[in-house]
């Protein structure tokens, strides 16, 4: 069975500065995808990034980049020039790539608060 | 823009009570899910469905129940609510292989 470990249950940055948030996976397939996803105080999740393991290349958005260690199964989502807007639950999800139901893994979430 | 709603931000219910939360997704998708989320424990799949009338067991699905009578709504049933089912619940949609996309969530106390 496939699970998601994100170790840091809060953390925190000031604003400007750089933040990494670690996720670690374990799974048995070799074509999946993996996403961060962001949950603001309102509640509403939204996907931040997301990252195919069959891409060597790291995904990046903007000011949200990744550092995706497939032999390590290491998922870290790097947020640079952190703004507050940026306070939020952050969970790190694993999908299968076959198979089309899209059912999602998810771990138990990092809080992250921005600092003035 | 893909939208998903629920039927209530918050729902106080009694013990005992049968409660319905609703969801409805605007983007024709095939696949929609209900999670359960609580602090520390993540999001935790409670029920999904792939069509219309089909339904899987996700993993935690004791004491819920679902229904899925058209492609835009799925409903998540608490037969007889109970104060260990408070929590914040989430519903999901996605197209095939892609994107999940969620509600705002309804808060459910139940007293």
């Amino acid at each position: 069975a496939q699970t998601v470990t994100q170790s840091q249950p809060e953390m925190s940055v000031q604003e400007a500065e750089t933040v990494t948030l670690s996720c670690t996976y374990d799974t048995s397939e070799n074509n999946y995808y993996l996403f961060w996803y962001k949950q603001p105080p309102s509640r509403q999740m939204i996907l931040v990034i997301r990252q195919e393991a069959y891409k060597q290349q790291n995904a990046t958005e903007n000011r949200f980049s990744v550092n995706f260690q497939k032999a390590a199964k290491s998922f870290s989502l790097k947020i640079s020039d952190s703004q507050l807007g940026d306070t939020a639950m952050y969970f790190c999800a694993f999908r299968t790539y076959g198979g089309s139901q899209g059912n999602l893994i998810f771990g138990k979430g990092t809080k992250l608060s921005v600092k003035p | 823009d893909v939208k998903v709603t629920q039927s209530s931000r918050y729902l106080v219910k009694r013990t005992g009570e049968k409660v319905f939360l609703e969801c409805v997704q605007d983007m024709d998708h095939e696949n929609m899910f209900w999670y359960r989320q609580d602090p520390g424990l993540g999001l935790r799949l409670i029920y999904f469905s792939y069509d219309v009338k089909m339904k899987e067991k996700g993993d935690i699905p004791e004491g819920y129940s679902v229904s899925r009578e058209k492609k835009e709504r799925f409903s998540l049933i608490l037969e007889s609510a109970s104060t260990n089912q408070t929590s914040m619940y989430l519903c999901a949609s996605t197209q095939r292989g892609g994107e999940q996309f969620f509600g705002p969530g309804t808060r459910l106390t139940v007293l």
